[in-house]
């Protein structure tokens, strides 16, 4: 089983329409977690952090389900401008604090 | 703008030439990584510096040196340069471990 797993997708999900995203890690060890969003040929940029009371960002809702090892990312009324890869960001404990990157699900908005 | 900054964007190599990429962040951060992303894979971490000083190996650091010349700089060297090596190389720093990543805006090396 891989580390952090991510539906690779892609989404095409219509403007407006409300889309989800699961991750799943390995290690209940683990501390930290994130959401990072990459466009096409750019560097990942820090979407939000993902607490264990839940989280929200206007549009968009970050959950972690501890038991099931699983943490999502819920985008409401998707903007065209949503469209890009979605990476899971999972840190371990530890002094050094491993983190490993889920390979991104792709979403696309459509007109 | 307060950030990471890599250089240089773009490099063509030929098998068995070196390279250094160079990262610079302003943010104080302590910890400094050099990352790698191929298609279908995720980030892949080379080398990673926790603090000025230190240097320790990542998941794929054969084939690559780093050098953390100060809290600021966190540079990647490429000794002789092999085809498998093209990828898309990524700086990043993190302010602690609760903190995510700021990320350089990346070098695209091609190895011909």
């Amino acid at each position: 089983r891989k580390e952090v797993e991510q539906d690779p997708g892609p989404f095409n999900v219509p403007e407006g329409a409300t889309v989800a995203f699961n991750c799943t890690y390995s290690n209940s060890a683990s501390q930290s977690f994130f959401w990072y969003r990459q466009d096409c040929r750019k560097e990942p940029k820090l979407l939000m952090s993902v607490y264990s009371s839940g989280n929200e960002d206007g549009r968009f809702t970050a959950q972690l389900n501890r038991a099931s090892q699983y943490i999502s990312l819920l985008i409401r009324d998707s903007k065209l401008s949503d469209s890009a890869t979605y990476l899971c960001v999972v840190g371990d404990s530890g002094g050094y604090q491993k983190v490993t990157f889920g390979t991104g699900t792709k979403l696309q908005v459509i007109p | 703008n307060a950030g990471v900054t890599q250089t240089p964007k773009f490099q063509v190599l030929k098998t068995g030439q070196s390279m250094t990429l160079q990262c610079a962040q302003d943010m104080n951060h302590n910890s400094m990584y050099w990352y790698r992303q191929d298609p279908g894979m995720g980030l892949r971490l080379i080398y990673y510096s926790a603090s000025e000083g230190t240097t320790d190996k990542g998941e794929v650091p054969n084939g690559y040196n780093v050098s953390r010349l100060n809290k600021r700089e966190f540079s990647l060297r490429l000794e002789s340069a092999a085809p498998s090596q093209t990828s898309v190389y990524f700086c990043a720093s993190r302010g602690g471990i609760y903190y995510g990543y700021t990320f350089g805006s990346g070098t695209r090396l091609t190895v011909v």
